[in-house]
């Protein structure tokens, strides 16, 4: 299951803190996304980035930030403004186009704030 | 933006029956449509995935049909197993050529197969 990882696993925050996810691949992908999965409701995109220094919100993307200063990197921090932070997320990279090409996941981060 | 209604929540079939999983989206260009497989704990993994000039794809046990005048597409597993207990997911996506789009994805589908 290498290929594409994310630290850590579990994370516990307190409400009103900054939190930042880590998500690495060194699959030599252009593409890499973040997705929030909650019970129910199948995953949402966050962000998505296409490229190094370039990323696009996505259908959740109040709340968080995202960077993408390298290619095999592209961490996401959960900020105090995300009103229900508590979720699973997961980070996908893809060799380019999602419509063309298949998306990999990591492992995820269960994020629990309180 | 797409919006991908997913049907039903919670299927329960015997082993060695067969499955079907449905989905409905309401974007007309969307053109790809993969199905995820989620196993309790683990990360989601492509199983199959079709585009909008094909209207269906086998693979072993597990088929895709897709009816773009309907805008539906719906996940055929025949002979299941107890390793096909999963949750399982459809999405959907536009590729215009442009660079990497995001997926939508249903709310899944909990498969629960009875020995």
């Amino acid at each position: 299951d290498g290929g594409i990882t994310q630290s850590p696993k579990y994370l516990f925050r307190k409400e009103g803190q900054n939190v930042t996810l880590s998500c690495e691949q060194n699959l030599n992908h252009d593409a890499m996304y973040w997705y929030r999965q909650d019970p129910g409701q199948g995953l949402r995109l966050i962000y998505y980035s296409q490229i190094v220094n370039d990323f696009q919100k996505g259908d959740i993307a109040e709340g968080y930030s995202v960077s993408r200063e390298k290619k095999e990197s592209f961490p996401l921090t959960v900020t105090s403004a995300q009103k229900n932070p508590t979720a699973f997320y997961l980070c996908a990279s893809s060799i380019g186009a999602s419509g063309r090409y298949e998306q990999y996941f990591g492992p995820g981060t269960r994020l629990t704030v309180t | 933006g797409e919006n991908v209604e997913q049907h039903p929540s919670t299927l329960s079939v015997q082993e060695g029956d067969s499955a079907v999983i449905k989905c409905t989206y309401s974007d007309s260009a969307s053109n790809y449509f993969p199905w995820y497989k989620q196993e309790l704990g683990k990360r989601p993994q492509l199983i199959i995935d079709i585009r909008s000039n094909v209207g269906e794809k086998k693979d072993q046990r597990i088929a895709v049909t897709l009816n773009k005048t309907a805008k539906h597409f719906s996940l055929h597993i025949t002979e299941t197993q107890p390793e096909d207990s999963a949750v399982y997911f459809c999405a959907a996506s536009i590729y215009s050529g442009g660079g990497a789009d995001g997926l939508t994805f249903g709310k899944g589908t909990h498969l629960i197969i009875q020995p």
